[in-house]
């Protein structure tokens, strides 16, 4: 198994851009979640989703993130227009029902300059 | 408002010695506790889990101990070794909950030869 898989690894953007991350979870784990890791918040939860379908986006900071799941190994969040205090480590993490020792994947680092 | 805290960035101890990791929770909805470790550049592994009925959780060098009344849990890892150097985070779900995880901060502990 090959684990939770998020790309990129690093992304350096200007403000004002688009970004995409992108994830792809453990084949068979229905819940899917993007945290977001700040010096001053810490680990913090964006949005999760149940087979495909958000649950609780209530993490989500503002309009300019948004997250998607076409598909059960797919996931992305998107951050339009970029500004540097999104500068954090995105993580991407799958879980079985019942599960609660997530399995998180590698982080993307996005820095926002 | 952090609902789990762990009040120490770091702890430094001797090979062979006993660690200890603090965290403290503020919700009395919570019903299962987590321990996670993360090594720099990847993302957080699960480590041992507890859940509100018990007080205490082993396995193998590591044990984590619940105090319900105190709201406060810790993580002792015996014997510690270098290979346990890394940031440890105690996360918290509450009851009903599958989804949001919430953490602490992180301790960073190193463990000198």
């Amino acid at each position: 198994d090959a684990g939770v898989i998020q790309s990129p690894r690093h992304e350096v953007t200007e403000m004002g851009q688009e970004v995409t991350l992108r994830c792809k979870p453990i084949s068979g784990h229905d819940y899917l979640f993007w945290y977001r890791q700040t010096m001053m918040r810490g680990l913090e939860l964006l949005i999760y989703f149940n087979n495909n379908v958000p649950i609780d986006d209530s993490g989500m900071p503002e309009d300019r993130f948004s997250a998607k799941m076409p598909n059960a190994s797919f996931s992305t969040l998107k951050i339009q227009p970029s500004e540097p205090r999104d500068s954090a480590v995105y993580f991407c993490a799958s879980s079985l029902p019942g599960n609660y020792g997530y399995t998180f994947g590698s982080g993307t680092r996005l820095t926002v300059v | 408002d952090q609902q789990v805290k762990q009040n120490s960035p770091s702890l430094s101890v001797q090979e062979g010695r006993i660690s200890i990791l603090n965290c403290d929770y503020t919700n009395s909805m919570f019903d299962y506790f987590l321990w996670y470790k993360k090594y720099p550049a990847e993302g957080p592994t699960f480590l041992i889990s507890i859940s509100s009925i018990k007080d205490k959780n082993e396995d193998g060098r590591f044990t984590v101990f619940l105090n319900k009344s105190a709201k406060h849990l810790s993580l002792h890892i015996v014997p510690s070794q270098p290979g346990d150097s890394a940031v440890y985070f105690c996360a918290a779900k509450a009851w009903g909950s599958q989804g949001n995880l919430i953490f602490g901060k992180g301790t960073k502990l190193s463990v000198k030869p």
